[in-house]
This record gives structure tokens, C-alpha cells and sequence, in this order.
């Protein structure tokens, strides 16, 4: 079935630890995006890729990186945890950049104390 | 700055009419998008808007006025299953979608 994972689905971390999330898609799309979604705020976008290769960072990019080695996965890493990153992380993809309709994981619940 | 407002909770009756209203303010502007959000579930499309006036999708229809940075999203024939969050976001001049925090929508029978 064509569309888009995200593992964990959910996570319980202590503060300091490393941890990755991952996210693939197989529909061959060239741009992804990870947001995080609190509650009572909008989506905000972490860091997004406009193809392999290449990603750049959106609102609130501090404390985790990403990766594009190739079109169908997405990796979003926590260097070091912390409570303020509880939160519900979901990965989307799009055919072209931003104004292309995106296609949400399902999403990981991680919980940082 | 870059902002969008829509209303954080709306009531409404099975079978009725409702219409989220969205109003945006964003560096550059390309389109409008209205998600639906179930509880503890990802975001799914529902609509595009680029252009000034309606777009009609079944019982779901979306309206844009570029002028006046507003767009709503009306809901039509109400049913129990409607009931969850509708996401507005912008297009902006880097092509990144800015997202309203959301309307949750309560259907009552």
C-alpha cells in the first residue's frame, strides 16, 4: 500500500539520550518534511528536503538534524533529549516543494523526561 | 510576521450547515489549504485554493479571498463523522506551508 510509515509510533525517552525517528515513503515523492504538532499550536515545520540530497531547516530546527541519502527515506534525530521535545512528530512528503499537497505518517508520540 | 487565525473550537448540529473561517497573514502567497485532523490521527487533504472564489468538493466547499487574506471552509449535510480538527495553512514565498493551530469541530445529534 503506497503512502508513508514513521517509526516509533510512540516512544518514552529520558533527557540526554539520542534518539532517531524514522520515516519512509514510496510514492516517489520529491520533497519531505518533519513537523512537530503541540497542542493549541499549528504543525510547525522542523526541517524539510526538496530532494535527495539537499535538506534546509524550517521553524524550529534547534536540537535535531536530518538526512536525505536517497528519495524514500527521511531520518529525524534528537542529539540529546529534552523535555521541551515531547511532542507529536509527524513526517509528510509532497511531489514538488510546499504549495504540492503533503501526505502525513501517521505519526510518533515521544515523551521526553 | 507570519500568522494564521481560525477559531479554536466550533459546535454544531448532524444535518446541519457550518463555516470555519480562516484569516492569513504570510510573506508571499501560494494557496490555501484546509486539512481534516481526527483525533490521534494524521492530517488529511480536503482542499486547495489559489485562485479568488469556490471550490465545491461534494458536501465540502472551500472559498478564498486573496484580497482580504480570508478563506472559510464550509461543511454542508453534517454527519457525526465530520466531528474533528480542520487545519488551515498558507503557501509562502519559500513554499512552505504556515499552519493555523486548528478548529476542532463538535457534532452534536
Amino acid at each position: 500500500i503506497a503512502g508513508i510509515t514513521q517509526a516509533p509510533t510512540s516512544q518514552i525517552l529520558a533527557a540526554g539520550r539520542r534518539m532517531t525517528l524514522r520515516c519512509t515513503q514510496d510514492m516517489r515523492h520529491n520533497a519531505m518534511y518533519w513537523y512537530r504538532q503541540d497542542l493549541g499550536l499549528g504543525l510547525r515545520l522542523i526541517h524539510y528536503s526538496n530532494t535527495a540530497g539537499t535538506t534546509g531547516k524550517g521553524e524550529v530546527p534547534d536540537g535535531y538534524s536530518v538526512s536525505r541519502a536517497n528519495t524514500d527515506d527521511f531520518p529525524l534525530t534528537l542529539a540529546s533529549a529534552v523535555p521541551s521535545q515531547t511532542s507529536v512528530y509527524f513526517c509528510a512528503s509532497s511531489e514538488g516543494l510546499g504549495a504540492d499537497t503533503q501526505y502525513f505518517g501517521p505519526g510518533t508520540r515521544l515523551t521526553v523526561l | 510576521g507570519q500568522n494564521i487565525d481560525q477559531p479554536t473550537e466550533m459546535t454544531a448540529t448532524e444535518g446541519a450547515i457550518v463555516q470555519i473561517n480562516c484569516t492569513y497573514q504570510t510573506s508571499g502567497f501560494n494557496g490555501l489549504f484546509w486539512y481534516q485532523q481526527h483525533a490521534g490521527e494524521a492530517p488529511t487533504f480536503l482542499s486547495y485554493n489559489v485562485l479568488d472564489g469556490l471550490e465545491e468538493k461534494g458536501r465540502f466547499s472551500s472559498f478564498l479571498s486573496r484580497s482580504k487574506g480570508y478563506s472559510y471552509l464550509l461543511l454542508k449535510e453534517l454527519q457525526m463523522k465530520d466531528s474533528a480538527s480542520y487545519l488551515c495553512a498558507a503557501g509562502d514565498s519559500n513554499y512552505q506551508l504556515i499552519w493555523g493551530a486548528g478548529t476542532k469541530l463538535i457534532i452534536k445529534p
